[in-house]
């Protein structure tokens, strides 16, 4: 069965600084990628995907993930976060050809200080 | 945003009372997904549907069942309530789009079982 793991359970950043959210996932097969937004009391928002091609994604927001395959891994990513990014952060993954269901990660919450 | 609705929005119950959520969409999506947020354990699915009178369990289905009897609605139902299904309910549509499926999220609603 698939499954996604993340490392970070809580992240708390000064503003400027960079962010880096690990997302592993265990699955043999070809797989689609996902990171999704939650901002307080709101619900999950697309940040970014991966379905094929250039393994380094750009999302909305400034942030942008890569895809390492060998690593089986999909680590979010931001040079510079904002005290607008705090919000939990969920890695999806999804078996490409034989399900449509997402397997979520237990989450990464980020508070980013001012 | 994607048009979900889900109702009601908030709603607390006595334990072994049955409930019943609903999820509306007119997007006319293939597929619909009921997941349950806690604390900890990220987004878990309880059932999902793949077109009208056509779903299948999830990671977490014990305890409750679904019925889709048209392609706009997904109706989640807690038999018997439980104070361990006190939780927050998220719907999802999703579409096939660009080789990878997308997932859309509703607003949520936060069940509390007493």
């Amino acid at each position: 069965a698939q499954s996604v793991s993340q490392h970070n359970h809580h992240v708390i950043l000064s503003e400027a600084a960079s962010l880096e959210l690990g997302c592993n996932y265990s699955y043999g097969g070809t797989v689609n990628l996902f990171w999704y937004v939650q901002y307080p009391g709101q619900h999950l928002q697309l940040l970014l995907k991966y379905f094929s091609g250039d393994p380094l994604v750009k999302g909305i927001k400034g942030f942008e993930a890569e895809f390492i395959k060998s690593k089986f891994s999909f680590n979010l990513r931001k040079p510079s976060v904002q005290w607008s990014d705090t919000a939990e952060y969920f890695c999806a993954v999804a078996d490409r050809y034989n399900t449509d269901k997402l397997i979520f990660g237990t989450g990464t919450r980020l508070q980013v200080f001012p | 945003d994607a048009g979900i609705t889900q109702s009601p929005r908030h709603k607390v119950t006595e334990t072994g009372t049955p409930v019943t959520l609903r999820c509306h969409q007119t997007e006319n999506h293939r597929y619909m997904y009921w997941y349950r947020q806690d604390p900890g354990h990220g987004l878990r699915l309880i059932h999902y549907s793949y077109g009208v009178k056509d779903t299948d369990k999830g990671e977490v289905s014990d305890g409750y069942s679904v019925s889709r009897s048209k392609t706009e609605d997904f109706l989640l139902t807690l038999e018997s309530a439980t104070s361990s299904q006190t939780s927050v309910y998220f719907c999802a549509i999703s579409e096939r789009k660009g080789g990878g499926t997308e997932a859309f999220f509703g607003q949520g609603t936060r069940l509390t079982v007493v």
